[in-house]
Formats: C-alpha cells, sequence, structure tokens
C-alpha cells in the first residue's frame, strides 16, 4: 500500500515553455501531498504544500505565480512550471501523507520527474 | 527554518560491518524523525521512523532518538553493497510560513566495501 506515482518521469523542453507534472496517490487517498525539488548533490528542499480543495501553502522564495499547484481531488495534484528556463531545471518529487498519518506525518514519495530546459 | 544537520560522507564500511549514521537538529519541538534512503537518481524511499527516545529495531535497521542532546542516529548492521545509498535524516520542523512539515539534511552517503 500507500504509493505514489508521477507522471512523467522524465521531460525535456525548451525555455519559455511550460511543463505540467502530474502527481497521484494510488491506493490511498491524500489529503495532503508536498511537492519538494531537489538539485544536484543537495538535499530535498520543500516547495509548497497542497491541501485537496484548496489553495496551496508555499515556502519562503518559491513564487506563487511560477509553480502552480492544483489538488483538485483526493489522488491528483499537479505542479505546472511556467515560462521554464533552465535554473528551473531539477528533480522534482511530490509526497503524499497516508489516511490518519497528520500526527505522525510519514509521508511516502513519488518516483520522481527530470525536468531539463533547454 | 530549522535546520537538520548530517556528515555529508562518504561513509564508507567493509561488508557484513556496522554502518553508523548521525544526525542532529536544531528545533527542540520536532516530535517526528525519520530515516529515508536515496538511490542516486530516484526519490527517497523511507526506512525508519521514531517518535520517542530510546531504540527502535526493524530488521537490520536501528533508530536511535535522544532528544534532550537533538540527536538521531540510525545503524545498519551486516551492511550490504546494496545499502550503499545516500541516507537522508528528516525531521518534522516549523517552516517559514508556520507550518510544520519535513526537513531534510543534505545527506550522507554510504558505501559498502565488497
Amino acid at each position: 500500500g500507500a504509493v505514489v506515482s508521477q507522471h512523467p518521469s522524465r521531460v525535456i523542453c525548451k525555455s519559455g515553455t511550460s511543463v505540467k507534472i502530474e502527481c497521484r496517490s494510488l491506493d490511498f487517498q491524500a489529503t495532503t501531498m508536498f511537492w519538494y525539488r531537489q538539485f544536484p548533490k543537495q538535499s530535498l528542499m520543500l516547495m509548497a504544500t497542497s491541501n485537496e480543495g484548496s489553495k496551496a501553502t508555499y515556502e519562503q522564495g518559491v513564487e506563487k505565480d511560477k509553480f502552480l499547484i492544483n489538488h483538485a481531488s483526493l489522488t491528483l495534484s499537479t505542479l505546472t512550471v511556467t515560462s521554464a528556463h533552465p535554473e528551473d531545471s531539477s528533480f522534482y518529487i511530490c509526497s503524499a501523507r497516508a489516511p490518519g498519518e497528520s500526527s505522525t506525518d510519514t509521508q511516502y514519495f513519488g518516483p520522481g520527474t527530470r525536468l531539463t530546459v533547454l | 527554518q530549522k535546520e537538520v544537520e548530517q556528515n555529508s560522507g562518504p561513509l564508507s564500511v567493509p561488508e557484513g560491518a556496522i554502518a553508523s549514521l548521525n544526525c542532529t537538529y536544531s528545533d527542540r519541538g520536532s516530535q517526528s524523525f525519520f530515516w529515508y534512503r536515496q538511490y542516486s537518481g530516484k526519490s527517497p524511499e523511507l526506512i525508519m521512523s521514531i517518535y520517542s527516545n530510546g531504540d527502535k529495531e526493524d530488521g537490520r535497521f536501528t533508530a536511535q532518538l535522544n532528544k534532550a542532546s537533538q540527536y538521531v542516529s540510525l545503524l545498519i548492521r551486516d551492511s550490504q553493497p546494496s545499502d550503499s545509498a545516500t541516507y537522508l535524516c528528516a525531521v518534522n520542523s516549523p517552516m517559514d510560513t508556520g507550518r510544520r512539515a519535513l526537513t531534510f539534511g543534505s545527506g550522507t552517503r554510504l558505501q559498502v566495501q565488497p
């Protein structure tokens, strides 16, 4: 149980285009999902917390107009990188908190999406 | 934002030995602590969670927590080459937004030599 998928796993795009990444909880309903970014040889940095049916909460330094997050259902959250630039190239990873785990904060991670902006 | 510190390594141990990974954190209010394993190019995989002081064992893995010292560790017994990966310590900490979420250390790279 507690499987999280991401699509696509890898994307290469031209500078100025927008890219949408999907994160799905396959066997449970996730009221809260998280989006992280990881640059090479660095740790995961939380970008935003996505709550089903409400606006995402962005961490300091993350542009909400550039990284659009939608959490329209209990099993799907999407991250859209708008007008992507080479500096946005990174490994984007989502995670979901399983039901009943809000007190323990156990999160299950998707496989990640590697974005390369040319 | 609170910090989670780890030695970047690499920590090199021979096959069959015990690997000891350490982590310190700055937020005294933290209640949840996690160890994740991350292979190169892959996303993190949860190995252990610990919430109270003392030891917690799961197979070859033992997590140790000392809240007074703000220290959490992971022991891997009978290390195998397949254990070679980066181990991330994560702590539930207050973020800039005021909410609590996981803060990750930079990870310790473990190399198990056959």
